[in-house]
């Protein structure tokens, strides 16, 4: 596609569900990266594919997060037994073969209440 | 490692101008900048790779200091439009950037 599309953009969720967010990189970007951004904070990295194998989870806060890559394109972060302090805006980025400039999606709003 | 970006925050009139450095302890292969706009995804500048280069366009340039595993962004006769959190972000050779926590540049008129 022409950008970074990821879905839902806001999701609201009850303590204790688990989530699903979505990223479909640039079409040809073999890289493709989740950070988490908390309100007001910095970009704090959680893990990065290149194709379909993920070299770097180190950023992976708790066993209850994890995410796949299919196709070498489409990648879902899942969130496991949410809590409250889950709650951030998860942003997904692409780059070709892992070098150049990041182009980033609009990220999903996450809400744990 | 998290670089640090220095100043945290910078409040300037229109046509003035800015630095915002950024600094690591360890070994840089690249480092990246960026600018987010509030509710807004961070949106790439410029890349600079170790070698001690300088890039820029416009009036938006930036240096790579590779020894000293620092680099700095600098605006020129800034534009209301400059406004937003700046990032530095930089890679150690894992294929990864680690952001800095941020710059936040206001420009009054």
């Amino acid at each position: 596609g022409a950008g970074v599309s990821q879905s839902p953009s806001n999701k609201v969720t009850e303590k204790g569900k688990d989530v699903e967010l979505r990223c479909d990189p640039i079409s040809g970007h073999t890289a493709l990266y989740w950070y988490r951004q908390s309100l007001g904070q910095g970009l704090e990295f959680l893990i990065y594919f290149q194709g379909n194998s993920a070299p770097d989870k180190s950023g992976l806060p708790s066993d209850r997060f994890s995410a796949e890559r299919t196709g070498g394109s489409v990648s879902t972060l899942t969130i496991q037994r949410t809590q409250q302090e889950d709650s951030a805006v998860y942003l997904c980025a692409s780059s070709y073969q892992g070098r150049g400039g990041y182009t980033f999606g609009s990220g999903t709003r996450l809400t744990v209440v | 490692q998290q670089p640090v970006q220095s100043p945290q925050a910078v409040i300037l009139r229109e046509g003035e101008d800015a630095v915002i450095n950024c600094s690591s302890s360890k070994a840089l292969y690249s480092v990246h900048w960026y600018r987010q706009k509030h509710g807004e995804a961070p949106i790439f500048l410029m890349i600079l790779l170790k070698g001690g280069e300088q890039k820029g366009h416009d009036k938006i340039s930036a240096s790579f200091n590779e020894k000293k595993q620092q680099s700095s962004l600098y605006l020129t006769a800034s534009q209301l439009s400059y406004s937003g959190t700046y990032f530095c972000g930089t890679e150690e050779g894992a294929q990864k950037l680690v952001f800095g926590q941020g710059t936040r540049l206001t420009i009054n008129p």
